[in-house]
């Protein structure tokens, strides 16, 4: 699976928008792109994933650039709450590979 | 989204015993499990997959003999580890793939504190 970089933190204001980078520049045509994130002392939680087109949902947006080369997460509006370690994975499609975590970003939402 | 479940969700042990966690798919099957390690302030490990009614797949440096897997049904995987030492102290959390809702995506459980003492 294709490694992916990402910033070690961010800090975003509560209320506004929250957009985590995520460098994926070795990934191949069939591989997908996940996030989960991980709030402290609990197991990872799914946020979103894509291939190519963006995605949205009832939690964040995905925005996967035109060459896959990379991609951003967005949190709309961040609360408090979404505090938390993100995590971006490349993964391909198979049922039995496993998510395999980088170090991911510490989002501090502060108030 | 899927449920997953682990019990206990932390445990103090002494050094030379063992324990067991388990982890339980709630409302799916889980024809894949996974677990994982994590030591403080750290990511993720993995440590192994399991397929229901195969044998673990244990990854590079984690020994099967200490670490013993069973994925005997599909809602429920074991995870013992045997005669512990401190510094198998950490947080495992197990993770599930089936069919049904959770085909493509992998759900967590909220993780097992162990503490050897």
């Amino acid at each position: 699976d294709a490694k992916t970089t990402q910033p070690t933190s961010m800090d975003c204001a509560e209320g506004r928008a929250a957009n985590l980078p995520c460098n994926h520049s070795t990934i191949s045509g069939n591989e997908y792109v996940y996030w989960y994130r991980q709030i402290h002392s609990q197991g990872p939680q799914y946020i979103i994933h894509g291939l190519k087109n963006n995605e949205t949902n009832e939690m964040a947006s995905l925005i996967i650039t035109e060459d896959r080369k990379s991609s951003t997460l967005i949190l709309p509006h961040a609360t408090l709450r979404d505090t938390a370690v993100y995590y971006c994975i490349v993964r391909g499609s198979s049922g039995n590979t496993p998510l395999v975590f980088g170090k991911g970003t510490r989002l501090s939402v502060i108030a | 989204g899927a449920v997953v479940s682990q019990h206990p969700s932390w445990v103090i042990c002494k050094s030379g015993t063992s324990v067991k966690i388990e982890c339980r798919s709630l409302d799916f099957q889980a024809t894949t499990m996974f677990w994982y390690r994590q030591f403080p302030k750290q990511s993720l490990m993995l440590m192994a997959t399991s397929n229901e009614g195969s044998k673990a797949t244990y990854e590079q440096g984690v020994e099967k003999d200490k670490f013993l897997i069973n994925h005997a049904s599909l809602t429920l995987s074991t995870l013992t580890v045997t005669s512990a030492h401190p510094e198998d102290s950490s947080f495992y959390i197990c993770s599930a793939r089936g069919v049904g809702r959770a085909t493509y995506e992998q759900y967590f459980g909220p993780g097992t504190r162990l503490t050897v003492t």
